[in-house]
């Protein structure tokens, strides 16, 4: 597609729910990354994958946090037993691999736990 | 944490130069600086990057100091869309996993007056 497009735009959960948050990077782009960003706040870096395999996950912030990329493309971040204070925009990027150029990032979910 | 320092706000007219300013004093020798900006309710916008010359793209010019240790982000001609947050982010050259991901600061939040 022309852009990073993100599924769903807005998500409201229970607290204690599972959810998934899709991302679709721009074709051809190797390097997919998730962050996730507070009110106010930078966005924080979660998870980096080069093809199908995670680079980088040490932003993940417990192990109810995963993230897949199966096929080297679509990527879904998983989060179980939902709480309040995973409330936050979720966003995603894309980039060409071996570049030192900038990233293309998504629109975000916004995620709401009650 | 974030190796970059930024006002929290600037002002500037429409039609005016918008010069937004980063101090990075511990940048490494192979870290690049990159700049992003982020408009309500949007994902980050990629704008430029540079290791130490200076560069121009149709959105921006940066202009790095010789000692590298700061940046100034030039908007020449400031509309009214330009109102966003404006991010100042080093990061290391390179495709190792470690190295890929970006640690953002709360950047400066510029407001572009009528």
């Amino acid at each position: 597609g022309a852009g990073v497009s993100q599924t769903p735009s807005n998500k409201v959960t229970e607290k204690g729910k599972y959810v998934e948050l899709r991302c679709d990077p721009i074709s051809g782009h190797t390097a997919l990354y998730w962050y996730r960003q507070s009110l106010g706040q930078g966005p924080e870096f979660l998870i980096y994958f080069q093809g199908t395999g995670a680079a980088d996950d040490s932003g993940l912030p417990n192990d109810r946090f995963f993230a897949v990329r199966p096929e080297g493309s679509v990527s879904t971040l998983k989060i179980q037993r939902t709480e309040r204070g995973d409330s936050a925009v979720y966003l995603c990027a894309s980039s060409s691999q071996g570049t030192d150029k900038g990233y293309t990032f998504g629109s975000g979910t916004r995620l709401t736990v009650v | 944490d974030a190796k970059t320092t930024q006002p929290p706000s600037m002002d500037c007219a429409e039609g005016r130069a918008a010069n937004l300013p980063c101090n990075h004093s511990t940048i490494s020798g192979n870290e690049y600086v990159y700049w992003y900006r982020q408009i309500h309710s949007q994902g980050p916008q990629y704008i430029i990057h540079g290791l130490k010359n200076n560069e121009t793209n149709e959105m921006a010019s940066l202009i790095i100091t010789e000692d590298r240790k700061s940046s100034t982000l030039i908007l020449p001609h400031a509309t009214l869309r330009d109102t966003a947050v404006y991010y100042c982010i080093v990061r290391a050259a390179g495709g190792a996993g470690n190295n890929r991901k970006l640690i953002w600061g709360l950047g400066t939040s510029l407001a572009v007056n009528p």
